[in-house]
C-alpha cells in the first residue's frame, strides 16, 4: 500500500526565515510526486511535479527536490503570503490515482 | 493553468435530503475526473474515478449508490450525495485530469453540512 508521511504537522517561521518541509513516500513504481499548497476552504493548488531522483524545480520562494525516498519543499525567505497547507502526493501507474499525505501547516509571521 | 470549477462553496441541508455538486473544466476537455473526501486536517481521500461516458470506479468502502457519480460530457462531472445524514457533512473536492500535460488540477471545493 503507498504511503505518504508529511513532517512536520506544522512549522512556524518569522519572515524571512528559511526552511524545508519534509515528504517521505513508499510506492512501488513511482510515477510522479506533486507539491500542491491549500488555502483554508480552498482545493489545492498545483506547484510542481517531479518525476525522478535528482530531479528539482523552482517557483518564486519554493524549491522542490525528490530523492527515491522522500522530496523536499524548501522555502526561503518566505513571507506571511506564503502561509498555507502544504501538500505532497504521489501515483503510480496509469490512472493518476493520487495519494496525499496529510500536509503541513505552514504560519510565516510578519 | 488550468481552471476547474466546482460549485456550490457550500451547502447546508437537512438530514434525508439528496445534494449535488457539480465540477466543470473551464478551459480544458477531462476525460477523467476525481471526487475527494476531505475531513478537518486529514489527508484528501479518494472517492472515486469518473470516466466520461462510464460508470465511475469507486474506492474500497465507498458506498457507490450514497455518492452518485455521473459524467456526462468532457468537461463535466457531478457528485450527488444521496439521503445525507451528519456523518456526510464533510469537505468535497473534485480534479480533472488535462491530458496534455497530464497535470490534475482542483476544483475549490464545496463544504457540505448535514444537519
Amino acid at each position: 500500500e503507498d504511503q505518504v508521511t508529511q513532517s512536520p504537522e506544522a512549522l512556524r517561521l518569522q519572515e524571512g526565515e528559511s526552511s524545508s518541509l519534509n515528504c517521505s513516500y513508499t510506492v512501488s513504481g513511482l510515477r510522479g510526486l506533486f507539491w500542491y499548497r491549500q488555502d483554508p476552504g480552498k482545493g489545492p493548488e498545483f506547484l510542481f511535479t517531479l518525476y525522478s531522483a535528482g530531479e528539482e524545480k523552482e517557483k518564486e520562494r519554493l524549491k522542490a527536490t525528490l530523492t527515491k525516498k522522500e522530496s523536499f519543499l524548501h522555502i526561503t525567505a518566505p513571507k506571511p503570503e506564503d502561509s498555507a497547507t502544504y501538500l505532497c502526493a504521489v501515483h503510480r501507474g496509469s490512472n493518476y490515482k493520487l495519494t496525499f499525505g496529510k500536509g503541513t501547516l505552514l504560519t510565516v509571521n510578519p | 493553468g488550468a481552471v476547474v470549477s466546482q460549485h456550490p462553496s457550500w451547502v447546508i441541508c437537512k438530514s434525508g435530503t439528496s445534494v449535488k455538486i457539480e465540477c466543470r473544466s473551464l478551459d480544458f476537455q477531462a476525460t477523467t475526473m476525481f471526487w475527494y473526501r476531505q475531513f478537518p486536517k486529514q489527508s484528501l481521500m479518494l472517492m472515486a474515478t469518473s470516466n466520461e461516458g462510464s460508470k465511475a470506479t469507486y474506492e474500497q468502502g465507498v458506498e457507490k449508490d450514497k455518492f452518485l457519480i455521473n459524467h456526462a460530457s468532457l468537461t463535466l462531472s457531478t457528485l450527488t450525495v444521496t439521503s445525507a445524514h451528519p456523518e456526510d457533512s464533510s469537505f468535497y473536492i473534485c480534479s480533472a485530469m488535462k491530458n496534455v500535460d497530464e497535470k490534475l488540477f482542483f476544483g475549490s471545493g464545496t463544504q457540505l453540512s448535514v444537519l
